[in-house]
């Protein structure tokens, strides 16, 4: 069964640094670029970061450049998303999702950050 | 960056009917990379049609895809009552993907 499970996710203070992991299953994940997208409560989908399959080339959302690293571990199947510099705006459900066909096809359910005081 | 802007924002439609949905971009879009998801609430969006009129695994043939250039549309033919849900359009284009802010489909 092919399958994505995120972790990571939690409360922390405006600043602080968090990471998020995302454990892949079921299908060849060296193969596959993979992404991560949020969805702020109530609100639409936001792409943030890419990372390609073999050559680990990384995209970012302009929202959160410079502050957030994507990573990959292909070795342990596992993407990983590092946040920094925490704003409460990143408040969000995270989700990890593969790429096909530059389209999300499979998704994890989401691991929920929040940033608050 | 590529803006995508679904209407209607609410489509309210009975079981059996037939929806239409627009995705308009502000510049032309790759229809290889056009894609449409549903989310339901509390769970992860799912993706429907890629490369704008492809049907992923699984997606029943009552949902469709169409369009090219700045103008997209997603059409489920007769409406399930598991159909209800919010739907967006998603493109890819130098190294950025954006979403549309979504259309919800209620019941009417």
């Amino acid at each position: 069964e092919v399958q994505l499970v995120e972790s990571g996710g939690g409360l922390v203070q405006p600043g602080g640094s968090l990471r998020l992991s995302c454990a892949a299953s079921g299908f060849t994940f060296s193969s596959y670029a993979m992404s991560w997208v949020r969805q702020a409560p109530g609100k639409g989908l936001e792409w943030v970061s890419t990372i390609t399959g073999g050559d680990g080339r990384t995209y970012y959302a302009d929202s959160v450049k410079g502050r957030f690293t994507i990573s990959r571990d292909n070795s342990k199947n596992t993407l990983y998303l590092q946040m920094n510099s925490l704003r409460a705006e990143d408040t969000a459900v995270y989700y990890c999702a593969n790429v096909r066909i530059s389209a999300f096809d499979i998704w994890g359910q989401g691991t929920m950050v929040t940033v608050s005081s | 960056e590529i803006v995508l802007t679904q209407s209607p924002g609410t489509l309210s439609l009975s079981p059996g009917d037939r929806a239409t949905l627009s995705c308009r971009a502000t510049q032309s879009v790759s229809s290889t990379y056009l894609a449409w998801y549903q989310q339901k609430p509390g769970q992860a969006p799912r993706l429907l049609i890629y490369g704008a009129s492809s049907r992923a695994s699984g997606i029943p043939d009552r949902f469709s895809g169409s369009g090219s250039g700045t103008d997209f549309t997603l059409t489920i033919s007769r409406l399930e009552p598991e159909d209800f849900a919010v739907y967006y359009c998603q493109q890819y284009g130098a190294s950025v993907w954006t979403f549309g802010q979504g259309t919800k489909l209620e019941i009417k």
